[in-house]
């Protein structure tokens, strides 16, 4: 079964940074891309950035470009969202999600969540 | 960007058909058949309903079809039932090499 647990969520002051770990599980994590999307408190959704299965190739949304960096560690079989100089309005529910296919643009397994707060 | 605009709610009796639009641009719909759709239950994770604009990922019922004309997707759910009222997002890669969401819609079952 395909378990997706994030983690390293919480409350930061506005300039400060957090490093999101998505912890991966029941399949070939190194054969897969994997993408960050996010979720304002009552809001849709945004795509932030996505990683291929070896590391090699990242994509990233405008609005964080320059501020979060995607990585993996595919020997920990885990992805990681590095966020620097946050904003208020960083503040979402942060979900990572396994490609679906063969494509970078769909996602078939996502995570729970984890909730980064940017207030002071 | 922009977020692809889809209309903020859409309700239906049950057994009736809805559709969802999801209108973008010739620089994302319009120029791609890489369109998905996702079902997202309050508090849940979202759901991969749709690719490729009308392909369905197994498991997912057949009751939901997808279409595109133009800059404009679509979204059917037919013979509506209880545990269809959810969220549904569009999805569109794009000539920037990112990925767009709609706005969402809210899927009300009266």
């Amino acid at each position: 079964e395909v378990q997706l647990l994030e983690s390293g969520g919480g409350l930061v002051q506005p300039g400060g940074s957090l490093r999101l770990s998505c912890a991966a599980s029941g399949f070939t994590f190194s054969s897969y891309g994997m993408t960050w999307v996010r979720q304002a408190p009552g809001k849709g959704l945004e795509w932030v950035s996505t990683i291929s299965g070896s590391g090699g190739n990242t994509y990233t949304a405008d609005s964080v470009k320059g501020r979060f960096t995607i990585s993996r560690d595919n020997s920990k079989n885990t992805v990681y969202l590095q966020m620097n100089s946050l904003r208020i309005e960083d503040t979402a529910v942060y979900f990572c999600a396994k490609r679906y296919g063969s494509s970078w643009y769909y996602s078939d397994c996502w995570g729970q969540g984890t909730l980064v707060t940017v207030s002071s | 960007q922009s977020a692809l605009t889809q209309p903020a709610s859409v309700s239906g009796s049950p057994g009736q058909s809805i559709t969802i639009s999801c209108t973008g641009t010739s620089s994302d719909v319009g120029a791609y058949y890489y369109v998905s759709w996702y079902q997202q239950h309050p508090g849940k994770a979202p759901k991969l309903m749709i690719y490729d604009v009308s392909k369905r990922p197994s498991g997912v019922s057949n009751r939901f079809s997808g279409s595109k004309s133009g800059n404009t997707a679509s979204l059917t759910i037919s013979g509506l039932q209880a545990e269809d009222e959810a969220d549904y997002y569009c999805s569109s890669y794009t000539s920037s090499s990112t990925l767009l969401f709609g706005g969402g819609t809210k899927v009300t079952v009266l």
